[in-house]
């Protein structure tokens, strides 16, 4: 079975500086997905950035980019320059077709 | 206009209250998804209705019930609930078939609280 695991209920930044958000998962697939999604105030889930098991380059989407190590299992989360609106529940998830497994999640305060 | 659509937006009901939470899909998808969020655990993944196929996880107490008269629409029948159900409902819809890892489009979910 799939297993997320983040480990940091909580973590906080001032405005501007970096964070970094771990997961680790466990699988015995060898061809997935990994994705970051953003949960705001506002509820609704949006999807950050994603990150496919056959592809060793790390993804980026503007701010966010991951450090992908599959050999260890770990797919974590940069958030650089970091703005008041990424104040929100961070998901990791991991993906094979339509089961998507999730993590406890990861509680962002971005402070001014 | 978000791309999936969930109400009502918040519930309250009796235990044996029976309602139906609604989820409609604009983004023309062949998957959708009902997940339970609870507070500090992972999402819980509860029915999928796939290419006309459903998935289901078997914890999930048959109480809650499920129905996809179409693509693009999804109900969450409940009842007999009990206070422990309490919880957010996130509907999400996908395209399956992209690949291995298809996104999730979620809607803002419906707060259900069962007294």
């Amino acid at each position: 079975a799939q297993t997320v695991t983040q480990s940091q209920p909580e973590m906080s930044v001032q405005e501007a500086e970096t964070v970094t958000l771990s997961c680790t998962y466990d699988t015995s697939e060898s061809n997935y997905y990994l994705f970051w999604y953003k949960q705001p105030p506002s509820r609704q889930m949006i999807l950050v950035i994603r990150q496919e098991a056959y592809k060793q380059q790390n993804a980026t989407e503007n701010r966010f980019s991951v450090n992908f190590q599959k050999a260890a299992k770990s797919f974590s989360l940069k958030i650089s320059d970091s703005q008041l609106g990424d104040t929100a529940m961070y998901f990791c998830a991991f993906g094979i077709r339509h089961d998507m497994r999730f993590g406890a999640g990861t509680r962002l305060t971005v402070k001014p | 206009e978000t791309g999936v659509t969930q109400t009502p937006r918040h519930l309250v009901m009796g235990m044996t209250n029976k309602k139906s939470l609604k989820c409609e899909q604009h983004l023309g998808h062949n998957a959708m998804y009902w997940y339970k969020q609870s507070a500090k655990k992972p999402l819980e993944l509860m029915f999928v209705y796939s290419l006309e196929e459903r998935v289901e996880n078997n914890s999930v107490p048959s109480r809650f019930s499920p129905e996809c008269p179409n693509s693009s629409h999804l109900f969450l029948h409940l009842h007999t609930l009990q206070p422990e159900d309490s919880a957010l409902y996130l509907c999400a819809s996908s395209q399956v078939g992209s690949g291995p890892g298809e996104k999730l489009f979620f809607g803002s979910g419906t707060q259900l609280s069962v007294l």
